[in-house]
């Protein structure tokens, strides 16, 4: 079935680190892919998207490509904050009515200053 | 509304109990979705609504668990005969008519001791 992998966390940085968070998928059909963030104490909030191969979702400094080759969707940060510390979740939307998102189980990141 | 709204936030209850969690979608959303994110996981998937219509409830776990929106808005979801593996966060979120990017709301952490 349709399903989304993320690597292991918790992943903890100095600020101004580079960040990478892994995410790989496995579509029976054709994909929407996303990346939401949870802040401590706050609800699920879309991060970043990407609706067809080639593109590249971007939003607060972060960026993630869509990789169908490589069926992918990493998302990176050139300079993480100590705001920046949650749990990533990537997800992904078959683009056609009548699903839902399927998540990752999260990666949560920690900034240290 | 501005934003999903879901009620209770915190709810504690004992095993065998019944339980009720109210969603409100954004204003004009037509789609609605339930998840259960337990500690540490990503959310899953419980069940759709398009309008008043359940349209795909597979991610319902068994049959103490039921939902209903009678008038294409507001959202309650119905547990049964509460478990201890019940216990989780519960979130709701809404979309467009077609759109792939959900609203989430904050939650109702459901505790069953």
């Amino acid at each position: 079935g349709d399903s989304v992998t993320q690597m292991e966390g918790p992943v903890t940085l100095s600020e101004e680190a580079f960040l990478t968070i892994n995410c790989t998928y496995t579509a029976t059909g054709y994909p929407s892919l996303f990346w939401y963030v949870q802040y401590p104490g706050e609800g699920l909030q879309l991060l970043l998207k990407a609706t067809k191969a080639d593109d590249k979702g971007s939003n607060k400094g972060f960026e993630a490509t869509y990789r169908k080759e490589t069926t992918s969707f990493h998302l990176e940060k050139g300079s993480v904050q100590v705001s920046d510390s949650a749990v990533y979740f990537c997800a992904l939307i078959l683009n056609q009515a009548g699903t839902a998102l399927i998540f990752g189980k999260g990666t949560t990141l920690s900034v240290s200053s | 509304g501005a934003g999903v709204s879901q009620t209770p936030s915190n709810k504690v209850t004992e095993k065998g109990k019944y339980v009720e969690l109210r969603c409100d979608p954004i204003s004009g959303h037509t789609a609605l979705y339930w998840y259960r994110q337990s500690l540490g996981q990503g959310p899953e998937f419980l069940i759709y609504f398009q309008g008043t219509g359940a349209a795909d409830d597979s991610g319902l776990p068994n049959d103490r668990f039921f939902a209903v929106r009678p008038e294409g808005s507001v959202s309650t979801l119905k547990i049964q005969r509460t478990e201890r593996g019940d216990s989780a966060v519960y979130l709701c979120a809404s979309s467009w008519d077609g759109a792939n990017v959900l609203t989430f709301g904050a939650g109702s952490r459901l505790t069953v001791l």
